[in-house]
């Protein structure tokens, strides 16, 4: 079964840009979670969609946004970038939502530098 | 406040030898607990997941314990080999009605030869 995957891995954009990264899940599930990680720092939660809907949704600026598809692939949006959006984006998907505890599979991440 | 706190920050041991890494929980109501090993510029990778009810899980030579009534999980590493050496952050999901996830700062292991 092939793992969880996102594109592109690397990233270079200047700042006032914006970004689509893009995660597909295992097959079969349908619960997609979005993480960034910045440098020395742990995993700070932007959303969660189950099915189509966002059902979480961490502190970040409305500048983030996520959407899901009905194939649940998904994909986050960063508009107007900024030099502190710089940092590593991890997708996660699990058959179903957290709370069915549920392993979560992380994908190997977007690197994303903003200049 | 719902915090999960881990210690220590990092850990330098001997390869072969055993280690224990500390998390304490404020997060209620409570649902579940995981720990995740990463490896530095990859994403996490699940190694437990206790619920209420469970006091140890082991997973090869990693064995979690719980203690829901004091907020304590541990996460033991028998026998460290040089692989071993990755961040391990510690996970609760609160139960609400997001099941939201409030994750540890995690403490960095080097196993040094």
């Amino acid at each position: 079964k092939a793992g969880v995957t996102q594109t592109p891995r690397y990233l270079i954009k200047t700042r006032g840009q914006q970004v689509t990264l893009s995660c597909s899940p295992i097959s079969g599930h349908r619960s997609v979670s979005w993480y960034q990680q910045t440098p020395g720092q742990g995993l700070q939660f932007l959303f969660e969609y189950f099915s189509e809907t966002q059902r979480n949704k961490g502190n970040f600026p409305g500048r983030f946004s996520g959407r899901q598809f009905s194939n649940s692939r998904s994909e986050m949006n960063v508009s107007t970038l900024e030099l502190g959006d710089s940092a590593l984006y991890l997708c996660a998907s699990s058959l179903a939502g957290v709370d069915r505890v549920y392993e979560q599979f992380f994908g190997p991440g977007t690197r994303l530098t903003v200049l | 406040k719902n915090q999960v706190e881990q210690s220590p920050q990092s850990l330098i041991i001997l390869e072969g030898k055993n280690c224990t890494l500390q998390c304490n929980y404020t997060v209620s109501p409570f649902s579940n607990l995981r720990w995740y090993k990463q490896d530095t510029g990859r994403g996490p990778v699940s190694l437990t997941i206790m619920t209420f009810s469970e006091n140890t899980k082991s997973n090869g030579r990693y064995t979690a314990t719980l203690d829901a009534d004091t907020k304590q999980s541990s996460l033991h590493i028998t026998a460290s080999q040089l692989s071993d050496s990755a961040s391990y952050i510690c996970v609760v999901t609160r139960l609400d009605s997001n099941y939201q996830l409030i994750w540890g700062a995690g403490t960095k292991l080097i196993i040094k030869p």
